[in-house]
């Protein structure tokens, strides 16, 4: 089965623009998650949906970031406006409904805010 | 707040040798551990996991150890091979697999030849 999948893989992009990342989960999974690592920090969850609801959305740092997941497929983050200290890697997750479901991770969209 | 920490961030062991790799976490609720190994420009990757009702298990050249009374957490890679260097990260979380992820900062697994 084709795993995670996220878009682009790399952005750069000026301070006070706005930027729009993409997940496409694996197949079937209900739950998706959103994570970051900030250069020389740990990978910090944002949020949690389980099909296109948001169940968990206690890690988002602030208001200039918006995730979606209509029709509980894919979904998008998005950064606006964007912040020096936005840069750092941005991980998908998903997984299964129901205990256990081990969370495969895309490769990640490095962001970079000049 | 409570987090997951890595004792050493960086470990380096000689090819065929054995290697152990530990992390402490704060939350008393975790029930649910994972090991996950990250290699350069991709995403973590699932090794292994084990719950709060078990004190090891093993895997393919892998073994966890949990240890709930001190919360440590470890996970040992036997006959280590050079395709094993990588990042290698703890995480957690209370809600059985299916909650966010808290992740340590990460320690670097370097195999010498």
């Amino acid at each position: 089965e084709a795993g995670v999948t996220q878009f682009p893989s790399h952005s750069v992009i000026e301070k006070g623009q706005t930027v729009t990342l993409r997940c496409d989960p694996i197949s079937g999974h209900d739950n998706l998650y959103w994570y970051r690592r900030v250069m020389g920090k740990e990978i910090k969850f944002l949020l949690h949906f389980v099909k296109e609801s948001k169940q968990d959305e206690s890690g988002m740092p602030n208001n200039r970031f918006l995730a979606e997941r209509t029709g509980g497929t894919y979904s998008t983050l998005k950064v606006q406006p964007a912040e020096l200290e936005d840069s750092g890697v941005y991980f998908c997750a998903s997984s299964r409904m129901g205990l256990g479901g081990e969370q495969f991770f895309g490769p990640g969209t490095r962001l970079t805010v000049l | 707040g409570e987090s997951v920490g890595l004792h050493l961030p960086t470990l380096s062991v000689q090819e065929g040798d054995n290697s152990i790799i530990n992390c402490a976490y704060s939350n008393s609720a975790s029930d649910y551990f994972i090991w996950y190994k990250q290699e350069s420009g991709k995403g973590p990757q699932f090794i292994i996991d084990i719950r709060s009702n078990m004190d090891k298990r093993q895997g393919q050249r892998v073994t966890v150890l949990l240890n709930k009374t001190v919360k440590h957490l470890s996970l040992q890679i036997a006959a280590t091979q050079p395709g094993d260097s990588a990042v290698y990260f703890c995480a957690e979380n209370s809600g059985g697999g299916a909650d966010g992820l808290t992740f340590g900062k990460g320690t670097h697994l370097i195999i010498q030849p």
